[in-house]
């Protein structure tokens, strides 16, 4: 069975904070996913990133940026932590291509006091 | 740029009875992919079922079921059967070929209760 973990399941911090989601997946996946869930908004895509070191922008990059310095972790930063990114964070990986399935990580309940 | 609609944010069934969930979308394309992806309460979001576009035949997977309906940009998911385990948001989602990388739109959600 395909296992993607993320670090944390709920995680509080206060405004202005660095804050680290990591994000592992044990499948040999190409692609990594993170996106953020929101009541009455549904999924939205932060970045994403198709190789080691390669990254794209989703499409609400403002406010993160991603590291991919190994093929099976991808973390999630925000810089400057802010209440306006309270909310449930999703990983997911995938082999390439638009045939393959997305397979998602539990979550992280992230709470920007 | 496509957009997927979910226009049920709430929906309740009867355990063991039928409810079909409703997933509408936009696009100039004419060949996608669209997903159906479950994720109960606390717990991993998973696939449920897929479509190919090309493919007349609607996919099924045990007790559930699509209906699409290519000209109308529709693609309900039916669920037979209901079980107490298919409490749940339920999410639509498409993906154009051209998104070589897997990208996915998402709908808004539809959640399902199941009543005893």
């Amino acid at each position: 069975d395909v296992k993607v973990t993320q670090s944390s399941r709920y995680l509080v911090k206060r405004t202005g904070e660095k804050v680290f989601l990591e994000c592992v997946q044990d499948m040999d996946h190409e692609n990594m996913f993170w996106y953020r869930q929101d009541p009455g908004l549904g999924l939205r895509l932060i970045y994403f990133s198709y190789d080691v070191k390669m990254k794209e922008k989703g499409d609400i990059p403002e406010g993160y940026s991603v590291s991919r310095e190994k093929k099976e972790r991808f973390s999630l930063i925000l810089e400057s932590a802010s209440t306006n990114q309270t909310s449930m964070y999703l990983c997911a990986s995938s082999f390439p291509g638009h045939r393959e399935t997305q397979y998602f990580g539990p979550g992280t309940r992230l709470l920007v006091l | 740029a496509q957009t997927v609609t979910q226009s049920q944010p709430e929906m309740s069934v009867q355990e063991a009875e039928t409810v079909t969930l409703s997933c509408t979308y936009d696009t100039s394309e004419s060949d996608y992919y669209l997903f159906w992806y479950k994720q109960p309460p606390s717990r991993q979001m998973i696939l449920v079922i897929r479509q190919e576009a090309y493919k007349q035949q609607n996919a099924t997977e045990n007790r559930f079921s699509v209906n699409f309906q290519k000209a109308a940009k529709s693609f309900s998911l039916k669920i037979s059967d209901s079980q107490l385990g298919d409490a749940a948001m339920y999410f639509c989602a498409y993906r154009s070929p051209g998104e070589s990388q897997g990208n996915l739109i998402f709908g808004k959600g539809t959640k399902l209760s199941v009543k005893p």
